[in-house]
């Protein structure tokens, strides 16, 4: 099955410090990718859609200096976090589809970054 | 604005019980999909629903979409403890892929 997955699992960083989690797809190319933020027992929440090659299109509120979306090749989008605060402390989680296996439905999920920013 | 309203937010059973979780929209999706999440996980995929009126069933988990494609449910038929997680219901429009998610449904199972 596709697989998807973060790097690091979790970090902590100081507050004003940049942090980037990677996004993998590994045994699938992704045209397009998906960044989440998920609070405690709340749903998903779309941050970003990443095309590879691209500029990555932002949801309404989320600001695109802050939260840096990189998708450089068909495996991999990078979501940067500048100048990090505490209110940024979250579970971020990425998406991939693939579009290669006749699936084009299907969304698969990262395990998740647990960020704290302290 | 699409929305989804899934229903209920919350659910303590008993182990053995049936339950049924609802997502309802008065938007179209051209497909919709089921995920259950640990804590500290991503989701998982359970099931995807493309044709109106299509049932899936995934051992003691069923699956339907509405035959207009606007809701679905989720039915678990004599639940376990293992059966224990975050249900979420996921639909998809026709803009790029973008997946608008319910608020979940917190489910316990008590042995």
């Amino acid at each position: 099955g596709a697989v998807v997955s973060q790097h690091p699992s979790r970090v902590i960083c100081k507050s004003g410090t940049s942090v980037k989690i990677e996004c993998r797809s590994l045994d699938f190319q992704a045209t397009t990718m998906f960044w989440y933020r998920q609070f405690p027992k709340q749903s998903l929440m779309l941050m970003a859609t990443s095309n590879e090659g691209s500029k990555a299109t932002y949801e309404q509120g989320v600001e695109k200096d802050k939260f840096l979306i990189n998708h450089a090749s068909l495996t991999l989008s990078t979501l940067t976090v500048t100048s990090a605060h505490p209110e940024d402390s979250s579970f971020y989680i990425c998406s991939a589809r693939d579009l290669g296996g006749g699936l084009e439905y299907e969304q698969y999920f990262g395990p998740g970054t647990r960020l704290t920013v302290t | 604005t699409q929305l989804l309203e899934q229903s209920p937010q919350f659910l303590s059973i008993q182990e053995g019980e049936n339950l049924t979780v609802y997502c309802n929209s008065s938007s179209v999706f051209s497909s919709l999909q089921w995920y259950r999440q640990e804590p500290g996980e991503g989701p998982v995929l359970l099931v995807t629903v493309v044709t109106g009126g299509e049932v899936k069933k995934l051992k003691r988990l069923t699956f339907q979409f509405g035959d207009a494609r606007k809701d679905s449910s989720l039915h678990i038929t004599a639940a376990q403890p293992g059966d224990t997680g975050l249900y979420l219901c996921a639909g998809e429009n026709n803009q790029g892929g973008k997946l608008i998610f319910g608020q979940g449904t917190e489910l316990s199972v008590k042995p």
